[in-house]
């Protein structure tokens, strides 16, 4: 499978539980992004990480979340104390490593199957 | 103002038909536009780029651009009801890599 990989595909959690959501970018992608999407709204960016550094989390809510790309391993996306509002369907997106593939190719973000979240 | 912004649809074509999908956006400093399919249930699919003025075609897409109207659209010839989607417009603001900001999205319906 040469796509973006998460798991789980469906995850439930209780109030107040952590979630911990995971992306494996395509072979040759070194730049991971995590999308959340609302019933009903768009695509909101949250995280830019590339291995070991985040690069923009200006998406990111305040409190509760955070993200990691470690060296080896996939991405994580953690939301601590779950609440209902969290519920959504979160989507990582990758793209090539720049001028890898040529430089135009490096801008282009590939989507994951996507976590539904609910939050019961 | 919304930095994307998508007509709201939801728009219905027969089969055979063109389909016309516009979007605007903000910010004159944008430099990189990109469309994505999503199915119902399912993830955004990238089918088409563009960097340049002009026009870009692949197949049955045909994407346009227009940077001094900040406006770019997406037509779709000979529409199948397999394109019955929702399609996504979304914007790189910068010259580097990074996040990208959608549109809420026009819901497309091609009728047999």
């Amino acid at each position: 499978n040469a796509g973006v990989m998460q798991n789980p595909r469906h995850l439930v959690r209780r109030r107040g539980q952590e979630a911990r959501l995971r992306c494996s970018p395509m072979k040759g992608h070194s730049h991971v992004y995590w999308y959340r999407q609302l019933p009903e709204e768009g695509l909101k960016f949250m995280v830019y990480l590339q291995k070991e550094n985040i690069i923009d989390e200006s998406g990111m809510p305040k409190e509760r979340f955070s993200a990691e790309f470690p060296k080896e391993g996939p991405s994580i996306l953690r939301i601590q104390q779950v609440v209902r509002g969290d519920s959504a369907a979160y989507f990582c997106a990758s793209s090539p490593t720049y001028g890898g593939t040529g430089v135009r190719a490096s801008y282009e973000q590939y989507f994951g199957p996507g976590t539904r979240l609910t939050v019961t | 103002q919304k930095e994307v912004e998508q007509n709201s649809g939801p728009l219905s074509v027969p089969e055979g038909a063109i389909a016309s999908l516009n979007c605007t956006y903000s910010d004159r400093g944008s430099q990189s536009f990109f469309w994505y399919r999503q199915y119902s249930g399912k993830s955004p699919e990238l089918i088409m780029s563009i960097y340049s003025n002009g026009d870009k075609e692949d197949g049955r897409f045909t994407a346009q651009l227009n940077k001094a109207s900040q406006y770019v659209s997406l037509l779709i010839r000979d529409s199948q009801p397999s394109d019955s989607a929702t399609y996504l417009c979304a914007v790189n603001r910068g010259s580097t890599l990074g996040r990208l900001y959608f549109g809420r999205g026009t819901q497309l319906t091609v009728w047999p």
